[in-house]
């Protein structure tokens, strides 16, 4: 069974950074293929691709918040951790951590298991 | 990049069919044939119904079902039941080795 769950801090002041960790469980990291992602969701709003990570270290980020971004992994622990620096009152939202989809021994560029997400908000 | 350009709302009877678009340009939908279509339900994460354009993950009834043309591409809801009622995004792979996700569009059951 394939779970992800994210976790973090609910509340962070504007200019701090925030740190989210994905735990996940029922695959692995080091598998050929495997991805992690970040996608955000303000209120009501629409889905935001952040950042992905690959099994090889591959780092991928959205060039509208690339310069605050950074996402890492620890393969032994089943985790990858986004950090994103200079938090505004505009990144309040719901932070999903989502598997880059895979079926059988293929993957394909879409997310097929998400996290449950984790509210996020910004506010002094 | 820029979102990708979904209908803000649809809406159909039980029964009828109805086709939600998603716009990209050629270096996202156009390019390849990486589009994904996502349900939300609220208060809830999104789940994958539809990926590489066509294609269903196991589970997914065959009443959904999606389709490219050039920039644009569909997710296509037959047979429509009043539990499909969800807001739905596309995504796609883009030409830089990211992806972009649609506005989302709010399906309406009536």
């Amino acid at each position: 069974q394939i779970t992800l769950k994210e976790s973090g801090p609910a509340l962070v002041k504007p200019t701090q950074t925030l740190t989210l960790t994905c735990t996940f469980s029922g695959f692995s990291l080091s598998t050929s293929g495997v991805g992690v992602g970040w996608i955000r969701q303000a209120p009501g709003k629409a889905l935001e691709w952040l950042a992905l990570i690959y099994w090889n270290d591959n780092e991928r980020y959205s060039p509208s918040v690339k310069s605050s971004l950074t996402i890492t992994k620890d393969t032994s622990k089943n985790q990858v951790v986004l950090r994103m620096t200079s938090m505004g009152p505009e990144d309040t939202g719901t932070y999903y951590c989502a598997r880059r989809g895979c079926i059988g021994g293929s993957c394909y560029n879409s997310f097929d298991y998400w996290g449950q997400g984790i509210l996020v908000t910004v506010s002094s | 990049q820029s979102a990708l350009t979904q209908p803000a709302s649809v809406s159909g009877s039980p029964g009828q069919s109805i086709t939600i678009s998603c716009t990209g340009t050629t270096s996202d939908v156009g390019v390849y044939y990486y589009v994904s279509w996502y349900q939300q339900r609220p208060g809830k994460a999104p789940k994958l119904m539809i990926y590489d354009v066509s294609n269903r993950p196991s589970g997914i009834s065959n009443r959904f079902s999606g389709s490219k043309s050039g920039n644009t591409a569909s997710l296509i809801i037959s047979d429509l039941q009043p539990e499909d009622e969800a807001d739905f995004y596309c995504g796609s792979y883009t030409s830089s080795s990211t992806w972009v996700f649609g506005g989302g569009t709010k399906l309406t059951v009536l």
